[in-house]
Formats: C-alpha cells, sequence, structure tokens
C-alpha cells in the first residue's frame, strides 16, 4: 500500500465551478500536510500547508482530518488557470510521501 | 532569493555513457532529496541527505546510480552506464529541518533522455 494515495481524475470542471480533492495517507505518525501544484512539464510548486485546524488562501481551503487520515483541497470560483496536476504530500521524520497527482482540467 | 537550482536543464545522450546531475539547494536548508518523475511512476524518492550525510538511499533504482553531496551547497546524482530506461525528469528539492512544518521546495528539474 502507498503511504499517500490519491484519486488521479481527470476532473474536469466548468469555469467558476467548485471542486474538492483528497487524498489519505497511511501513517498515523505523519507530522505535517502540503498541497503542490504542477504545471506540464513543471517542477512542483508549493501551494499550501495543511494545518490542523484547517487553513484558507484566498480560493483554496485545506483541511486535514486526522482520525480519517485524509487532507482535502477545495478550490472554490475555479479559474482557467487552476488547470494542474495536484499533489498531496505527507511529512514523516524527515521524509516526503508525494502522491501521484490529481489532474484538473477547468473549462470555459 | 535564489529557489533550488539545477543543472543541466536538459540532458540527450546515447545508452553507456555517463551522466551527471547537478544540485544547489536553497541556502540554509540542511536537507536535500533527489527524486526522479515519470508518467509511469509519477515522483519517486531515490534519495535524500541530512546535513549532507545520505539518511535514505533505498529508493536508488541500482548500483548504476550514485549520489554525492560533498559540502551544504552542492550535490550531485551519477548514473553509470545510462540505459533508456532512466530517460525521466530528475528533480532536487530542499526543505529546512527546524520547526515544523517543514516545506520542501523543488528546482526546475533535469530532463533526461538516453536513447
Amino acid at each position: 500500500r502507498k503511504e499517500v494515495e490519491q484519486d488521479p481524475g481527470p476532473f474536469n470542471v466548468p469555469e467558476g465551478a467548485t471542486v474538492a480533492f483528497n487524498c489519505t495517507y497511511s501513517n498515523s505518525a505523519s507530522q505535517s500536510f502540503f498541497w503542490y501544484r504542477q504545471d506540464c512539464r513543471k517542477e512542483p510548486k508549493l501551494l499550501m500547508s495543511v494545518y490542523s485546524s484547517g487553513n484558507e488562501d484566498g480560493r483554496f481551503t485545506a483541511q486535514l482530518n486526522r482520525a480519517s487520515q485524509y487532507i482535502s483541497l477545495l478550490i472554490r470560483d475555479s479559474k482557467l488557470s487552476d488547470s494542474a496536476t495536484y499533489l498531496c504530500a505527507a511529512l514523516f521524520g524527515n521524509q516526503f510521501y508525494f502522491g501521484t497527482g490529481t489532474s484538473l482540467t477547468v473549462i470555459p | 532569493d535564489a529557489g533550488v537550482i539545477q543543472s543541466p536543464r536538459h540532458e540527450v545522450t546515447e545508452m553507456g555513457q555517463e551522466v551527471t546531475l547537478r544540485c544547489k539547494p536553497i541556502s540554509g536548508h540542511n536537507s536535500l532529496f533527489w527524486y526522479r518523475q515519470t508518467m509511469m511512476r509519477g515522483l519517486e524518492l531515490l534519495i535524500y541527505f541530512n546535513n549532507n550525510v545520505p539518511i535514505d538511499d533505498s529508493g536508488m533504482p541500482e548500483d548504476r546510480f550514485s549520489a554525492k553531496m560533498p559540502n551544504a551547497s552542492f550535490s550531485t546524482l551519477k548514473i553509470q552506464p545510462s540505459e533508456p530506461r532512466d530517460s525521466a525528469v530528475y528533480f532536487c528539492a530542499s526543505s529546512r529541518t527546524s520547526g515544523l512544518p517543514y516545506e520542501q521546495y523543488f528546482g526546475p528539474g533535469t530532463r533526461l533522455t538516453v536513447t
């Protein structure tokens, strides 16, 4: 079983829609969690860290559910520029475990 | 501030040749990670260093791969001899290890093609 699992999608949503991704992790001792965004032929870029209390950055909201061992990313009012692959990551010790990514395409 | 720097950005080589990829982490970061990404397997951790010491190299595919970190500002990943199945994008990333969360930042990657 992979340490971090994501639904690969693809998610195809119209502009302005709200879309949510979930990511499950297997190690209950994981300390920190992150969402990354990766554009085609580019490196993953840190989108946001996920805090226990949940956190919001503009149209993006990240939540952590330790009891069920998953993190989520909610994108409101989606824009064409949100089209990318979104990877979740969990930190255990000094090692990061990445999911395989969820592909999002926002359609005009 | 400069991010993680990798070179070369693209490398095309013939099977059997030696390939050396280079990475300069973000100043002040004391952990460095080498990843490989392919469509089939996604992002795979190859090896990571903490304070220049290799901590976990279980992801290194085989003896053809080796990595070094001679000082805090430089690391290399070497493939000798290279094979077509090594074709992938190789990312270097760095993070600090004091004060959670340890956010990790990626370099632009080296796109390797072995013919």
